[in-house]
């Protein structure tokens, strides 16, 4: 069955400070991985997207890994800031169809 | 920037009411999608279309159905609402280019049914 868990469901973390999200996968065979934010009341809103040949790829303070072999990816947050409360979703597509598969995201809050 | 703009932000309906949720984007996407977010499960696909008067199912169809008249414009339609159609329902817009296309989508609508 193809899932995407990830973890923590939340996390509180003072501003500043980094954070790393986690997603595992089980959806084969595999194409890419996407994560997305979602502020409070908004919908989610891609933040960057990791093929199957990349490791590492970085966003501004935001930074995905991806082993491919282990079937695990990461967003690592650098330098925490209030406007990274929000939650950050997961997603990865089923090969060849329009079917996603979704993590159930994480919550973080950033404290000042 | 592309913009999906959900008609709606809060609606409350009572069991029974026919529900209609507007969904318009403005990049000229063949594809459409219409999911519900519930805490603990993720979203979760109720239909999608590839076209203007195309549809397919999602994963959870029961209950609902979809009307695409025209390419900027998908509609979800509740039949008869019940309780257990409470939820944020999420319009999304993609372009034909593949899975690499990200989902752009509208703010939500949350539906309270009574």
């Amino acid at each position: 069955k193809n899932q995407v868990e990830q973890s923590p469901q939340s996390l509180i973390i003072l501003e500043g400070k980094n954070c790393t999200l986690q997603c595992n996968y089980t959806v084969s065979p595999f194409s890419n991985l996407r994560w997305y934010k979602q502020d409070t009341g908004r919908g989610p809103v891609s933040l960057t997207i990791m093929t199957f040949s990349e490791n590492t790829k970085s966003n501004g303070r935001y930074t995905a890994t991806l082993d491919a072999d282990t079937k695990q990816s990461s967003l690592h947050i650098t330098a925490s800031q209030l406007s990274d409360s929000a939650s950050y979703i997961c997603v990865v597509p089923q090969f060849g169809n329009e079917k996603l598969t979704f993590g159930t995201g994480t919550r973080l809050t950033i404290i000042p | 920037d592309v913009k999906v703009t959900q008609s709606s932000r809060y609606l409350v309906k009572r069991t029974g009411e026919k529900v209609f949720l507007e969904c318009v984007q403005d990049m000229d996407h063949e594809n459409m999608f219409w999911y519900r977010q519930d805490p603990g499960l993720g979203l979760r696909l109720i239909y999608f279309s590839y076209d203007v008067k195309m549809k397919e199912k999602g994963d959870i169809p029961e209950g609902y159905s979809v009307s695409r008249e025209k390419k900027e414009r998908f509609s979800l339609i509740l039949e008869s609402a019940s309780t257990n159609q409470t939820s944020m329902y999420l319009c999304a817009s993609r372009d034909l280019t593949g899975s690499n296309s990200p989902l752009h989508f509208g703010n939500g609508t949350r539906l309270t049914v009574t």
